[in-house]
């Protein structure tokens, strides 16, 4: 089952326009991961967030974490055309099990020229 | 240096069948991970394997099952394949047992009919 639930589930913007995307998970975690998809192909991990971060920047990508709120959100400043695809909220809880990554359901966003 | 390479890129099947799927983790990585994507929902965890023992594994029936060989490559085999097994399924791999982040493959796309 999903754990995570992403808002919006389609967001369309401007080339040049901030897009910001809403993660809500449901139980503890060690860490919090976004990761993007173009296209039904592989996914690519873009930032990592420990649970004892409250916001983490890398390049035009801000991320924040609200543990009290379980909740999450990226920022993409300046967005472009290549900027198109599907982005990924993901839990990780590293157990004795190993470490699972339980993905949301995504938000699908379309950057246009 | 190459990435998580994965066989075959696209398969069909007709139910009932069985399949087997193969990936390669990127060069000193140990760790490797299986999951399924079905169409317009994020990927969910099916194993995670490490130094050829099975350390994690998600809600999915025993027909699925997955091994790891000495070389760190790893085989999903689905038996009985069903109209719902229709899905990508994505193979990570990670240096170690409890990273957190996960480097993807590109994917094998299967069809059952």
């Amino acid at each position: 089952s999903q754990q995570g639930e992403e808002d919006p589930q389609a967001l369309s913007i401007q080339e040049g326009e901030n897009a910001t995307m809403n993660c809500s998970y449901k139980t503890s975690i060690n860490n919090l991961q976004w990761y993007r998809q173009n296209s039904g192909r592989g996914l690519v991990h873009l930032i990592l967030i420990r649970s004892n971060e409250r916001e983490k920047h890398s390049g035009r990508l801000r991320v924040t974490l609200d543990t009290s709120k379980k909740s999450s959100s990226l920022l993409i400043t300046a967005s472009r055309a290549a900027d198109t695809a599907s982005y990924f909220c993901a839990t990780s809880l590293i157990t004795g099990g190993g470490n699972k990554l339980t993905f949301g359901t995504g938000t699908q966003l379309k950057v246009e020229l | 240096d190459a990435g998580v390479t994965q066989s075959p890129t696209h398969l069909i099947k007709t139910r009932g069948q069985h399949v087997t799927l193969r990936c390669s983790p990127i060069s000193g990585h140990k760790s490797v991970s299986w999951y399924q994507q079905v169409l317009g929902q994020g990927p969910q965890f099916i194993f995670q394997y490490y130094e050829k023992e099975e350390r994690g594994r998600g809600n999915f029936p025993d027909r699925f099952s997955a091994r790891q060989f000495p070389n760190y490559s790893s085989e999903l085999n689905v038996n009985a394949l069903l109209l719902g097994d229709s899905a990508l399924y994505l193979c990570a791999s990670s240096p170690l047992f409890q990273t957190g982040e996960l480097f993807f493959g590109e994917g094998s796309r299967l069809t059952v009919l």
